[in-house]
């Protein structure tokens, strides 16, 4: 497609419940990033890839959070056990530069996965 | 620690009433200034980027400038639907160039 789609825009989970969040960059985008966006507030980064490789996940909440991009392409944010305070959109973008290169901060980011647990 | 500040939080303004928007940054190594604007239920949008004090960049009714400390994000006669939420973001060389966003100023153009 013409942009980056996210999977499924809206996700209500039971606390303690997995969720899984996909992300479809543009094709070709090497870098890919995941934020979590508060309401209210701006977005905080998660992790990214450059290609496959999990190059920084330090912005990962904590341990029931995992992101993977197997193929280069297509990743997914996986939240287990799911809290209250995971309630948040989810937010993936990509970019064609890789990061530590010339940035020109030109990310282009999905819509979003609005998560709310219950 | 770095840091990206925004003000105001949210600023109402008339059809055609221009303003500024102020972002400050305490960042170590800055690469790079990047101006967003996002829609209610919509990711953000890429709007400019600065990299060096006294640079400035124009897109329609909007111009971004840059000092060593701040960036201001000026609406000139600004329309309804100017009305976003403005988001200012860097990348710093000593954090991998990982993009920080501010919380952003919710502006709001009333016909």
């Amino acid at each position: 497609g013409a942009g980056v789609s996210q999977s499924p825009r809206y996700k209500v989970a039971k606390r303690g419940q997995d969720v899984a969040l996909r992300c479809d960059p543009i094709s070709g985008h090497v870098s890919l990033f995941w934020y979590q966006q508060a309401l209210g507030q701006g977005p905080e980064f998660l992790t990214y890839f450059q290609n496959e490789a999990q190059l920084d996940k330090s912005g990962l909440p904590s341990d029931r959070f995992f992101a993977e991009r197997p193929e280069g392409s297509v990743s997914t944010l996986k939240i287990q056990r799911t809290q209250q305070e995971d309630s948040a959109v989810y937010l993936c973008a990509s970019s064609l530069v890789s990061p530590g290169r010339w940035n020109t901060g030109e990310l282009f980011f999905g819509e979003g996965s609005r998560l709310t647990v219950l | 620690e770095d840091q990206v500040t925004q003000s105001p939080e949210a600023l109402r303004l008339q059809e055609g009433e221009s303003s500024s928007l102020n972002c400050s940054y305490t960042v170590s190594g800055l690469r790079g200034l990047f101006w967003y604007r996002q829609d209610p239920g919509k990711g953000p949008e890429f709007l400019f980027t600065l990299y060096s004090a006294g640079e400035e960049k124009e897109k329609e009714r909007l111009k971004a400038t840059l000092t060593k400390k701040e960036s201001f994000l000026h609406i000139t006669a600004p329309k309804p639907e100017d009305s976003a939420t403005y988001l200012c973001a860097v990348a710093c060389a000593n954090r991998d160039d990982k993009i920080i966003f501010g919380k952003g100023t919710r502006l709001h153009i009333l016909p």
